[in-house]
This record gives C-alpha cells, sequence and structure tokens, in this order.
C-alpha cells in the first residue's frame, strides 16, 4: 500500500530565511510525487509534482522539490520565504505498481512564516 | 474559466437527514474524487471515478454512496448511517493516467447540528 508521512505538524520560520517542509513515502512500484498548498477554508492548489527524469523540480510561487530515491523523500524548499507562503501544505503520492489512479494524502504542515 | 464547482459552499444539516453535494468541472477531465478533510487528519479519500458510470470506494467510504452518469458530475450523498459527518468535503479531477495532478473545487463545510 502506498503511504505518505510529514513528519512536521507545524515549521515556524523568519521572513527571508530558507524553508524546508519534509515529506517521505513507501510505494509498492514507482512514485508520482506532488506537493499541495491549502490556504483556510479554501481548497488545495498544486504547486508541483516529480514524475521522472530530474531529481530537482521546480514548480509555482518559487517553490521547489528534491526527488531522493534512496531516502524515499520529496522535501520541499523555497529559498527565502515570504508571510503570503503561510499554509497548510500537503504531500500526496500516486503509486505505479497500485493499478489505480488513487492519491494518497499525508496529515499535512502547518508552515507560518513570521515577519 | 475551467474548473471544478462545489455547492454548497456552507451546509447544516439535522442528525438522521441525508444530504447530497455537488461537484461539476469543465475541465473534460475523466477521473473524479471526493476526498474528506478532518484537522490533523489531512485527506481521506472517500470514492473516485475513473469513467463514467463507474466508481470505487475508497478509504472511508461508509456511509457515503456517489453516482457518474455524466463526465462532467460526480455528486456525493452524505447519508444518515455516516456516524461522524461534520467535515469539510473536496472534490477534485485528474486527467486519466498516473502522471496527472488532481484539481480541487474550493469545498463544502457540512455541519451536523
Amino acid at each position: 500500500a502506498q503511504s505518505v508521512a510529514q513528519p512536521e505538524d507545524q515549521v515556524n520560520v523568519a521572513e527571508g530565511n530558507p524553508l524546508t517542509v519534509k515529506c517521505t513515502y513507501s510505494v509498492s512500484g514507482n512514485p508520482y510525487l506532488f506537493w499541495y498548498v491549502q490556504y483556510p477554508n479554501r481548497g488545495l492548489q498544486f504547486l508541483l509534482k516529480y514524475i521522472t527524469g530530474d531529481n530537482l523540480v521546480k514548480g509555482s510561487y518559487g517553490f521547489e522539490a528534491e526527488f531522493n530515491k534512496s531516502q524515499t523523500s520529496f522535501h520541499l524548499k523555497k529559498p527565502s520565504a515570504l508571510v503570503s507562503d503561510s499554509a497548510l501544505y500537503f504531500c500526496a503520492v500516486r503509486d505505479t505498481g497500485a493499478g489505480s489512479y488513487q492519491l494518497t494524502f499525508g496529515k499535512g504542515t502547518k508552515l507560518s512564516v513570521i515577519p | 474559466d475551467g474548473g471544478i464547482t462545489q455547492s454548497p459552499k456552507y451546509l447544516f444539516r439535522k442528525e438522521g437527514q441525508n444530504v447530497t453535494l455537488s461537484c461539476e468541472q469543465n475541465l473534460n477531465h475523466d477521473a473524479m474524487y471526493w476526498y474528506r478533510q478532518d484537522p490533523g487528519q489531512g485527506l481521506r479519500l472517500i470514492y473516485y471515478s475513473q469513467i463514467v458510470n463507474d466508481f470505487q470506494k475508497g478509504d472511508i467510504a461508509e456511509g457515503y454512496s456517489v453516482s457518474r452518469e455524466k463526465k462532467e458530475s460526480f455528486p456525493l450523498t452524505v447519508t444518515s448511517a455516516q456516524k461522524n459527518p461534520t467535515a469539510f468535503y473536496l472534490c477534485a479531477s485528474s486527467t486519466s493516467g498516473h502522471t496527472g495532478e488532481l484539481f480541487f473545487g474550493e469545498g463544502s463545510r457540512l455541519t451536523v447540528l
């Protein structure tokens, strides 16, 4: 079965500092990995995905993520945090060996960027 | 503009009543999904449909029902059998295949009084 873990419920970072939101996954086949952001009482917005190829994926709003197969991780990063980045972030995985389109989400990490 | 429309945004119901949440998409996507979101628990899959007239149970299907009579529509009924229905419900769609990301609606917040 596919699963995703986001080990930190909350991450606090000062504005202008680099940020990292961690994600690890478990799949039986190859992973397709996704990051989403959610603002209060809104739906989820897609940030970026890893399908294949370059391990460093660039996405929306200056975010990027690094796929590490040996560590089964897909951490979200941004070089310089903005107060407007404060939101709930979700990592998700789809297992190519699972035979379905089901996407499994982590429990989310609340990012707070402090002015 | 293409997107996913969920309605209503907020809904209140009494215990013992069924309620149907609407989800419509004009993205021409084959696959559609319903997720439930509770604080601290992330998103849990209720039902998904990869094609018209076909759908599969997700991880927490008990007490819910769906239909997929049209490609654009995937309504979710929360029945009186659902023991704890108060939650934020999210509908999503995607292209077929494993590489497509999900596009989400703005959600429906259901409160049982």
